[in-house]
């Protein structure tokens, strides 16, 4: 079936920690495969995006390369600050969005 | 430009009661959807409107149903509502044929009591 599986939370760093958050997916076909974060009592926000195969997505300081023959979009940051702090949400789409079950990720100072 | 506005923010409503939530999309986008997102959970979908008609729908019972308008602005209605139905509720918008251009709304929180 077409399911997106993330690392589960909730994660803690420190401040300038590197990040990682994993997910791999399954689907038929080749979806675009998206990172979404969530701030607190807020809707989502798209993060960033690859819509195939070898794409790197980007964005504030924030990354995630399409990888076919692991099915993975992990994200990952080389140095977190405390306003990084959110719910990321790791998503699929054909025609519509499959999201994973979300990471909360808390940085201390 | 305004992105994805949605109405109200919160309510509260009664179990048993009927509850209508409003969407309106970011301009030039044609496509609407609506999510699900229980506490601690990520969203799920419930349907997809394109050119006033469900284009797809997930795993959600009658009690859900929409509408689009001709200004392609939606609305999702919930009859019967039960205690389980509290969540917050997002709408995405997205722009003609493309699977990727989501933008989404800042939600509806619905507590049923």
């Amino acid at each position: 079936g077409n399911s997106v599986t993330q690392m589960e939370g909730p994660v803690t760093l420190s401040e300038e920690a590197f990040l990682t958050i994993n997910c791999t997916y399954t689907a038929t076909g080749y979806p675009s495969l998206f990172w979404y974060v969530q701030y607190p009592g807020e809707g989502l926000q798209l993060l960033l995006k690859a819509t195939k195969a070898d794409d790197k997505g980007s964005n504030k300081g924030f990354e995630a390369t399409y990888r076919k023959e692991t099915t993975s979009f992990h994200l990952e940051k080389g140095s977190v600050q405390v306003s990084d702090s959110a719910v990321y949400f790791c998503a699929r789409s054909a025609q519509k969005l499959v999201f994973g079950q979300g990471t909360r990720l808390t940085i201390n100072p | 430009d305004a992105g994805v506005t949605q109405s109200p923010t919160h309510l509260i409503k009664t179990r048993g009661q009927q509850v209508t939530l409003r969407c309106s999309p970011k301009s030039g986008h044609d496509t609407v959807s609506w999510y699900q997102q229980a506490l601690g959970q990520g969203p799920q979908f419930i349907f997809q409107y394109y050119e006033e008609e469900e284009r797809q729908r997930g795993n959600f019972p009658d009690r859900f149903s929409g509408h689009q308008f001709p200004n392609y602005s939606s609305e999702l209605n919930v009859n019967a509502l039960w205690l389980g139905d509290s969540a917050l509720y997002l709408c995405a918008s997205s722009p003609p044929a493309q699977n990727y251009g989501y933008t989404f709304g800042s939600g509806t929180r619905l507590t049923v009591v």
